[in-house]
């Protein structure tokens, strides 16, 4: 059973770029979530998904920044117009429906130029 | 909203001793507390958990406490050894699990060196 699948891994992008970042769960797993790692501190919740629905964004800021998990295919977190701030480990964590632990793929680190 | 404060945020130990990292909660109907393992450039890893109808959990060398009065839970590591240096993450679900998944926040982390 495959864990949690993040990619890129590593991803350079200038200000003002797109970036796409990809998370496929779990083998099993109908629950997604996307948290930011800002350098030498903690983990911060920014949306919870289940297949085709936002269960909760409320730690994602309401500009620039979207996602989401089609019915086919990984979880997406896109960043708009990307900024120098924007740059941090972008972890995505998949969970059972029915149980809470939460298990973490291996990050995407964006760096914004 | 959950708010959970961890300390202390470095810890150094001798290898072969006990290290002991503690967690508060703000919201006494939370019912679920993991603990993650962060290895410098890794991705966190579930290293054990507690739910709120028990107490105490052990793992080998590795054992959390509960107290649901306090609302205070611990991470306890006997016979440390180098490997377990890292930064060690408690967290608490933001609302509490009821059947279904919720997301989880995170205290600050504790940076555990394990002196050789």
């Amino acid at each position: 059973n495959a864990g949690v699948m993040q990619n890129p891994r590593h991803l350079v992008r200038r200000r003002g770029q797109e970036a796409r970042l990809r998370c496929s769960p779990m083998k099993g797993h109908s629950h997604v979530y996307w948290y930011r790692q800002l350098p030498e501190e903690g983990l911060k919740f920014m949306v919870y998904l289940q297949k085709e629905n936002i269960i909760d964004e409320s730690g994602m800021p309401k500009e620039r920044f979207s996602a989401e998990f089609p019915k086919e295919g990984p979880s997406i977190l896109r960043i708009q117009q990307v900024v120098r701030g924007d740059s941090a480990a972008y972890f995505c964590a998949s969970s059972p429906p029915d149980r809470g632990e939460q298990y973490f793929g291996p990050g995407t680190r964006l760096t914004v130029t | 909203g959950e708010n959970v404060e961890q300390h202390p945020s470095t810890l150094s130990v001798q290898e072969g001793d006990s290290a002991v990292i503690k967690c508060t909660y703000s919201d006494s109907a939370s019912n679920y507390f993991p603990w993650y393992k962060q290895e410098l450039g890794k991705r966190p890893q579930l290293i054990i958990d507690i739910r709120s109808n028990v107490g105490e959990k052990k793992d080998q060398r590795i054992a959390v406490t509960l107290n649901k009065t306090a609302k205070h839970f611990s991470l306890h590591i006997t016979e440390t050894q180098p490997e377990d240096s890292a930064v060690y993450f408690c967290a608490a679900p933001a609302q509490p699990l009821s059947g279904s998944a919720r997301q989880l926040t995170f205290g600050s982390g504790t940076q555990l060196t394990v002196l050789p």
